[in-house]
């Protein structure tokens, strides 16, 4: 059964850095583009980042675009979410999440880890 | 960017009754449309892809329909573990993918 396991969260001061970490299990992850998707406490989801299966391709949301970089090695399973410069805003619960669709961008988020929650605060 | 909009924000219903929550595209957006649902603490879960599809294992009381800008998910007979928060979200062309706010649906 496909397993998006996330790490790497806590507190952090603004202006700091943070990676997170999603291990991946139980499907072809070198097949597959993956998200980052996020959650401020108490409010809806935003997506932040997308990656091609490959690695070819990333796209950022704006909020983010400058300070945090998506990455991945497949050899490990394994996406990243680097995030520089961090603001009082980035506080979430950040997801990672499967796209459904096989070696391209369907924007649709089949399976999602359990969360690693980011707080930024002095 | 597109932006979605849901309505209502919060629904009170009871086990049994037919509920219907509306997603609307500031722009046409064709069937790009995906419905998730979310428990406290949980991570959201896929219901309806492609604005009618259902996703492998979710029960057939849920369902979509729409295209163009406005999309419904539609609960035929809500069950107790029905009661969440639900999402709509656009999968239109180039990033960003944008949800809407979010609707509430609680037990009356």
């Amino acid at each position: 059964q496909v397993q998006l396991v996330e790490s790497g969260g806590g507190v952090v001061q603004p202006g700091g850095s943070l990676r997170l970490s999603c291990a991946a299990s139980g499907f072809t992850f070198s097949s597959y583009g993956m998200h980052w998707v996020r959650q401020a406490p108490g409010k809806g989801l935003e997506w932040v980042a997308f990656i091609r299966y490959d690695g070819s391709n990333k796209y950022y949301a704006d909020s983010v675009k400058g300070r945090f970089t998506i990455s991945r090695d497949n050899s490990k399973n394994t996406l990243y979410l680097q995030m520089n410069s961090l603001r009082a805003e980035d506080t979430a619960v950040y997801y990672c999440a499967k796209d459904e669709a096989v070696t391209t961008l369907a924007a649709t988020f089949d399976y999602w880890g359990q969360g690693t929650l980011v707080t930024v605060s002095s | 960017d597109i932006q979605m909009t849901q309505s209502p924000s919060s629904l009170s219903a009871s086990v049994g009754d037919r509920v219907t929550i509306t997603c609307r595209a500031s722009q046409s957006i064709s069937s790009y449309l995906n419905w998730y649902q979310q428990k406290p603490g949980k991570a959201p879960k896929l219901l309806i892809y492609a604005a009618s599809s259902l996703q492998s294992g979710v029960p057939s009381r849920f369902s979509g329909s729409g295209s163009g800008t406005d999309f419904t998910l539609t609960i035929s007979s809500l069950q107790p573990e029905d009661f969440a928060t639900y999402y709509c979200q656009q999968s239109y062309s180039t990033p960003p993918f944008t949800f809407g706010q979010g609707t509430r649906l609680e037990i009356k």
